[in-house]
């Protein structure tokens, strides 16, 4: 069965200063991997996937991704944060096997960015 | 993005009452997903489809009756409301499972209050 852990309820971080989001996952086939944002009372809106091609993967708004097999992590980095990444991001797994399809959601990160 | 909308955006109702929330994709795409969001939980997966008439369980299912008469549309019914079903809904679409495959789309959420 898959899982996500998001190993970090709430981070803070100042303006202009890298952010870390911390995720591993457990999986028994290759995984499908996602990061998701939900800005306050939004939808969720996709950031980035790992569908294994490359392990980097670049998304929107300046944030990439690494995928570490042998660490079975996926963390969120941004060098430098912006006053509007404030939000609550989701490490995502897609399912295998008789769940194919669906996704399996990390409990969520809220991201703080202070002046 | 008026691919996936989910109506009504928020719904206040009684303990007992029947309620329903729409959703209605205009991609035709395959599957399609309800989740529900909750503080600490993340989000996680009510019913999903795979197709018109192809409906299954996910995590959470108990309380909840879906439907796929038509592909575009994935109405979820909450047969006799309690309050522990106060939540965001959001439905998610996605056309076909594989890596090559598109990511997946969210509505904007359903916000409900059983009173």
């Amino acid at each position: 069965a898959q899982s996500v852990t998001q190993l970090d309820s709430h981070v803070s971080v100042s303006e202009g200063t890298p952010v870390l989001l911390r995720c591993n996952y457990s999986s028994s086939y290759s995984p499908s991997l996602f990061w998701y944002v939900q800005h306050p009372n939004k939808g969720l809106q996709l950031l980035l996937k790992y569908t294994s091609a490359a392990t980097l993967v670049k998304g929107i708004n300046g944030f990439e991704a690494e995928f570490k097999k042998s660490e079975t992590s996926f963390h969120l980095t941004k060098p430098s944060a912006h006053m509007s990444d404030a939000a609550e991001y989701f490490c995502v797994v897609s399912g295998t096997g008789g769940s194919q399809g669906n996704l399996i959601f990390g409990k969520g990160t809220k991201l703080s960015v202070k002046p | 993005d008026a691919g996936i909308t989910q109506s009504p955006r928020y719904k206040i109702t009684e303990t007992g009452r029947q309620v329903t929330l729409m959703c209605h994709q205009t991609w035709s795409h395959s599957y399609m997903f309800w989740y529900r969001q909750d503080l600490g939980h993340g989000l996680r997966l009510i019913y999903y489809s795979a197709a018109a008439d192809i409906t299954d369980k996910g995590e959470v299912p108990d309380g909840y009756v879906v439907s796929r008469s038509k592909t575009e549309n994935f109405p979820l019914t909450l047969e006799s409301a309690t309050r522990s079903q106060t939540s965001v809904y959001f439905c998610a679409s996605k056309d076909r499972v594989g890596v090559e495959a598109s990511g997946y789309t969210f509505g904007s959420g359903t916000r409900l209050t059983v009173v």
